[in-house]
């Protein structure tokens, strides 16, 4: 398929820690980036998004960093609380209404 | 404004049957676009509509159609069931014409196929 998620990485981080979560896209021609969190049996909820003319972008304790040179996105929570702990996906924007997934990363925050 | 809806949630089918999913999407959203979720694949694409049309495709079999409504409700079709085919299916909506932008995802229809 498109999307392989055979392996899901895992991201371990402490309550109050910052928790970083890395993604490498494919497409050099893409020009919309979304990150999104999924909380067990639920849909896809969108966090923040980022355009390929921007390198950094924040929301409300989310920054994404955006490197173009080496097709890399970045998602920084701040401060990561019990609520944080969820997959994490990145997507790309590759065509009509299409986004392109990663495989995603399991987010466990410890107390 | 109400979200992204599915129905149904969960969905049991026989192989070889057929079902049909629905979306609505958001209040004003006219793009909607249709993904299969499954634990060894991930999320891939299926379709997207826009004003009644498809105008993107993934690549999946024939068995696999969908449509729009004039109200931009969408609905999925999926005959001749195959084991495989149980998944989280998810529809995504969109306000933006062009591309693939601020997709909003509903909760899914799990289906199982037996």
């Amino acid at each position: 398929g498109e999307s392989v998620g055979l392996h899901l990485p895992t991201l371990s981080v402490q309550e109050g820690d910052n928790s970083i979560i890395n993604c490498a896209y494919s497409n050099s021609a893409s020009d919309y980036f979304i990150w999104y969190k999924q909380e067990s049996g639920k849909g896809p909820q969108f966090i923040i998004d980022i355009r390929s003319n921007m390198d950094k972008r924040q929301g409300q304790r989310v920054t994404v960093l955006l490197n173009k040179t080496v097709k890399h996105l970045s998602l920084q929570i701040a401060a990561t609380q019990p609520g944080d702990s969820a997959v994490y996906f990145c997507a790309e924007s590759v065509s009509w209404g299409k986004l392109q997934f990663g495989a995603g990363t399991q987010v466990v925050v410890t107390p | 404004k109400a979200g992204v809806t599915q129905t149904p949630r969960y969905l049991i089918k026989t192989r070889g049957q057929q079902v049909t999913l629905s979306c609505s999407p958001i209040s004003g959203h006219r793009s909607v676009s249709w993904y299969q979720q499954t634990p060894g694949q991930g999320l891939q694409f299926l379709f997207e509509y826009f004003s009644e049309t498809q105008r993107n495709k993934g690549n999946f079999p024939g068995r696999f159609s969908g449509r729009q409504f004039s109200n931009s409700r969408s609905e999925m079709n999926v005959s001749t069931l195959e084991l495989g085919d149980s998944a989280l299916y998810l529809c995504a909506s969109s306000v933006t014409p062009r591309g693939a932008y601020e997709q909003y995802f509903g909760p899914g229809t799990r289906l199982t196929v037996t």
